[in-house]
């Protein structure tokens, strides 16, 4: 049974680095066929796609967060992590991290992990 | 970026009753939509993919159609447990986006 499990710090200051991480286990984040990806959700509001990579490295992120997203994988240790720079409060958020297939749909996703910006 | 529009936003209905919700997307996607249940506290969970498949596990009384701009979920004789917000998501085009979200309420 694929299991994703994020981790991070819950409270982060403006203008810092939110860091996350997603351990993945049941299953490779090596796997042909599949993407792994982060979408978070405002408090009360809908879901954002942030951004996705495959295991290879290749990655896509959503261009209103672009200039300010990293993702990137490590497969030796089965995770695939988030930063993202410069957060403000509207960065305030439940973050998932999920794993989709060739197309995209997201059919494994973890718990999620809220995120807090503020000092 | 493709917009997605949901409607209505919030329905109220019964147990037992079947309940369609429609999913607009601002340009053509063919047939690349998905459709997410989330319950409160909850992550999402897959219903449908490619517009009318269902997801593995999902009941069949989930059903979903449509193809190029509008789209429909529609629950056959609603449980208590499909209490929830549904959203739609294009694959089409990245960015991927999602709908706004449609609060399926007891009546």
């Amino acid at each position: 049974q694929l299991h994703l499990q994020e981790s991070g710090p819950g409270l982060v200051k403006p203008s810092e680095t939110l860091s996350l991480t997603c351990t993945v286990s049941g299953g490779s984040i090596s796997s042909n066929n599949h993407y792994w990806g982060w979408i978070r959700q405002p408090p009360g509001k809908g879901l954002e796609w942030i951004g996705s990579i495959y295991f290879s490295g290749s990655t896509y992120y959503n261009p209103s967060l672009k200039s300010r997203v990293t993702v990137s994988v490590d497969t030796s240790k089965n995770q695939f992590s988030l930063n993202l720079t410069s957060v403000t409060a509207a960065d305030t958020a439940v973050y998932y991290c999920a794993r989709s297939g060739n197309y995209y749909y997201f059919d494994h996703w973890g718990q999620g992990t809220l995120v807090t910006v503020s000092s | 970026d493709i917009q997605m529009t949901q409607s209505p936003s919030s329905v109220s209905a019964s147990v037992g009753d079947r309940v369609t919700i429609t999913c607009r997307a601002s340009q053509g996607i063919y047939s690349w939509l998905g459709w997410y249940q989330q319950k409160p506290g909850k992550a999402p969970k897959l219903l449908i993919f490619a517009a009318s498949n269902l997801q593995s596990g999902v009941p069949s009384r989930f059903s979903g159609s449509g193809s190029g701009t509008d789209f429909t979920l529609t629950i056959n004789s609603l449980q208590p447990e499909d209490f929830a917000t549904y959203y739609c998501q294009q694959t089409n085009t990245f960015p991927l986006t999602f709908g706004g979200g449609t609060k399926v309420e007891i009546k």
